[in-house]
């Protein structure tokens, strides 16, 4: 049991490159999350997903796509990259809102 | 959407206990109290979480007075371990998908 899992670790991009931050996990929960993370701040939800095909904003959705074709997989696109972005993405499921289990996180840098 | 307040950071000791306290005035009526602890370059993980009165695990308690406007995690006997960061969240998939996450409190503990 992986629980969550996240690629890349590390990802440097260019501005106005696209890429994909791949979250999986093995737990057959219902729930999944993406969130950034700044220097020094608390974490902000991107997108989440309450099931299979069922997606939804969350605080900052601005620049990113997400969608949930299987229940184990939850992956977010960046569009078009901008320096704004820039973070740690932290992917996140659960079997409800409430207590949720963490990936070990993607520092994206983008110049 | 209920906002939390914590002390940005606590120092203690190590043998001491930590009472980090938060508040939530907002909070509403389906709203659960969690509480995560986040080391440095890893995902949050989660530590415990309330309604009301009083929660034990085999980590921490968690006291929620009768008007939940607050809540306090207590850390019995600390390490140099529990040097970390401590979030608390409220809500959940009971009131909505909407989560805030604070700056949350650093605390030090020194040998």
């Amino acid at each position: 049991n992986a629980g969550v899992t996240q690629t890349p670790k590390f990802q440097v991009l260019k501005t106005g490159q696209s890429m994909t931050l791949q979250c999986a996990q093995d737990m057959n929960h219902e729930y999944m999350s993406w969130y950034r993370q700044d220097p020094g701040m608390g974490l902000r939800l991107i997108h989440y997903s309450v099931g299979a095909g069922i997606t939804d904003q969350g605080e900052v959705p601005n620049g990113y796509n997400v969608s949930r074709s299987t229940t184990e997989d939850f992956p977010l696109r960046l569009l078009s990259a901008a320096p704004s972005q820039t973070s740690v993405y932290f992917c996140a499921s659960s079997n409800s809102m409430d207590t949720q289990y963490f990936g070990p996180g993607t520092r994206l840098t983008v110049l | 959407l209920a906002k939390t307040t914590q002390p940005i950071s606590m120092d203690s000791y190590e043998g001491q206990e930590v009472n980090i306290t938060c508040s939530h005035n907002n909070i509403a009526t389906n709203d659960y109290i969690t509480w995560y602890q986040q080391f440095p370059s890893q995902g949050p993980r989660f530590i415990i979480q309330g309604y009301k009165t009083k929660v034990t695990n085999e980590v921490a308690s968690l006291f929620i007075p009768a008007d939940r406007k607050s809540s306090t995690l207590s850390l019995p006997r600390v390490s140099l371990s529990d040097t970390a960061v401590y979030y608390c969240l409220v809500g959940g998939t009971r009131s909505n998908y909407q989560l805030i996450w604070g700056a949350g409190t650093k605390l030090i503990i020194k040998p």
